[in-house]
């Protein structure tokens, strides 16, 4: 069976440092690939897909960024943090686009 | 483009209570739908989906949805809540063909009186 999932859980970070959040996904062969993030008392927000090894959409311009290095991996970084980063993260995958998405665990990033 | 619309932001029912949460969406042609929930401080999970035929989908832990084209609906039914049910739910769309991805609603937090 397939599972997915993502680390750190928690994460505390001092605004202007840099940020990595990692996916993976296993039991299942190229996989379509997304970040998520939630920010309190909101709703989901798309921030990057990927539908293959290094191929990286970005739905919202920020100072995230995403990469593919291998095919069941997806990594959300930042160079330098802003407060306004703060939220919930969440990784999911999908069999195909617009299809069911399975989400991780999530992970709780605070920029203090 | 695509959007759904969860107009309750907070709903609170008692236990044994029946519920309905409300999703509607805008888009012309037939979509998929699902339904997660979340727990706090967790991932969401499926609670059920529709692709196409049966308009009433049963779903797990007792939730049942039903599709209704004329009303661009996909409202989220239970005859009896549990205490266990209280979460965030939401309702999500996706278009047939490639490149859409799915489009989430605001979702609608649930809270259960005892």
């Amino acid at each position: 069976s397939q599972t997915i999932h993502q680390w750190p859980a928690t994460l505390v970070q001092p605004v202007g440092s840099p940020l990595s959040l990692e996916c993976t996904v296993e039991g299942t062969s190229n996989p379509n690939l997304y970040w998520y993030r939630q920010a309190a008392g909101r709703g989901l927000q798309l921030l990057f897909y990927s539908v293959g090894i290094g191929q990286i959409s970005s739905e919202v311009p920020q100072n995230l960024s995403a990469s593919r290095p291998q095919d069941r991996q997806f990594i959300l970084s930042s160079k330098k943090l802003l407060l306004s980063d703060s939220g919930f993260y969440l990784c999911a995958w999908s069999v195909r686009v617009a299809g069911e998405l399975f989400f991780g665990e999530g992970s709780r990033l605070t920029v203090l | 483009a695509q959007s759904v619309t969860q107009p309750d932001i907070h709903i609170t029912v008692s236990e044994g209570a029946s519920l309905e949460l409300r999703c509607n969406y805008s888009y012309g042609a037939t979509p998929y739908l699902f339904w997660y929930v979340q727990s706090p401080g967790q991932g969401l999970q499926l609670l059920l989906k529709y692709f196409s035929g049966d308009t009433l989908v049963q779903g797990i832990k007792g939730f049942e949805a039903e599709f209704k084209r004329s009303q661009s609906s996909f409202n989220l039914r239970k005859p009896s809540v549990h205490w266990s049910d209280a979460a965030e739910y939401f309702c999500a769309v996706g278009v047939r063909g490639a490149g859409n991805m799915l489009t989430f609603g605001g979702g609608t937090r649930l809270m259960v009186k005892p």
